[in-house]
């Protein structure tokens, strides 16, 4: 399939730290992405989101960051809180409905 | 505004049998997609609905189906159920227009022994 999920990579950070989770997308096509966090138990829940045709986005203390030349997206999260320990996950579309392909997800680990 | 509710949230089967889950979107939601998650391969579009007619599909066998209703609502169906079956089932919904963000339910898990 087009998401391999192998080995979870985990970034801890210390409580009011900022965080930065990274992503490298496969199609240079893709012209719309998101960020999901999963916690446990439940289905991914909406972070943010960017269209191709910019290159940064920011939301309440979450940023988006895109790099078409190198196809890399990154997700800022700003004075990270231990509700913000979960699964985060990329997700790419080619302008093709709603058929996303997902990166493998980075686990936050967020210590008090 | 509820959020996309899926039924049952946790299933047990046996290899050979069948199961149907569903998926109620979003009021005013008009696609519903499906997606499996396993430690494994992740997450991986399956299928979308949309206006009771599948816009897109994955690279899934005939073995997964769906369908959706004229209300939105949508169900996913898996045949002679496989021990790799086992998977958290997600069902998101959307408006309907292409590149939007989706809204994802709790989802299914589906133990197959």
């Amino acid at each position: 399939g087009e998401s391999v999920g192998l080995h979870l990579p985990t970034l801890s950070v210390q409580e009011g730290d900022n965080s930065i989770i990274n992503c490298a997308y496969s199609n240079s096509a893709s012209d719309y992405f998101i960020w999901y966090k999963q916690e446990s138990g439940k289905g991914p829940q909406f972070i943010i989101d960017i269209r191709s045709n910019m290159d940064k986005r920011q939301g309440q203390r979450v940023t988006v960051l895109l790099n078409k030349t190198v196809k890399h997206l990154s997700l800022q999260i700003a004075a990270t809180q231990p509700g913000d320990s979960a699964v985060y996950f990329c997700a790419e579309n080619r302008h093709n409905f709603n058929k996303f392909y997902f990166g493998s997800g980075t686990k936050l680990n967020v210590k008090p | 505004k509820a959020g996309v509710t899926q039924t049952p949230r946790y299933l047990i089967k046996t290899r050979g049998q069948q199961v149907t889950l569903s998926c109620s979107p979003i009021s005013g939601h008009r696609s519903v997609s499906w997606y499996q998650q396993t430690p494994g391969q992740g997450l991986q579009f399956l299928f979308e609905y949309f206006s009771e007619t599948q816009r897109n599909k994955g690279n899934f066998p005939g073995r997964f189906s769906g369908r959706q209703f004229s209300n939105s609502r949508s169900e996913m169906n898996v045949s002679t159920l496989e021990l790799g079956d086992s998977a958290l089932y997600l069902c998101a919904s959307s408006l309907g227009t292409s590149n939007e963000k989706l809204f994802f339910g709790s989802g299914t898990q589906l133990s197959v022994l």
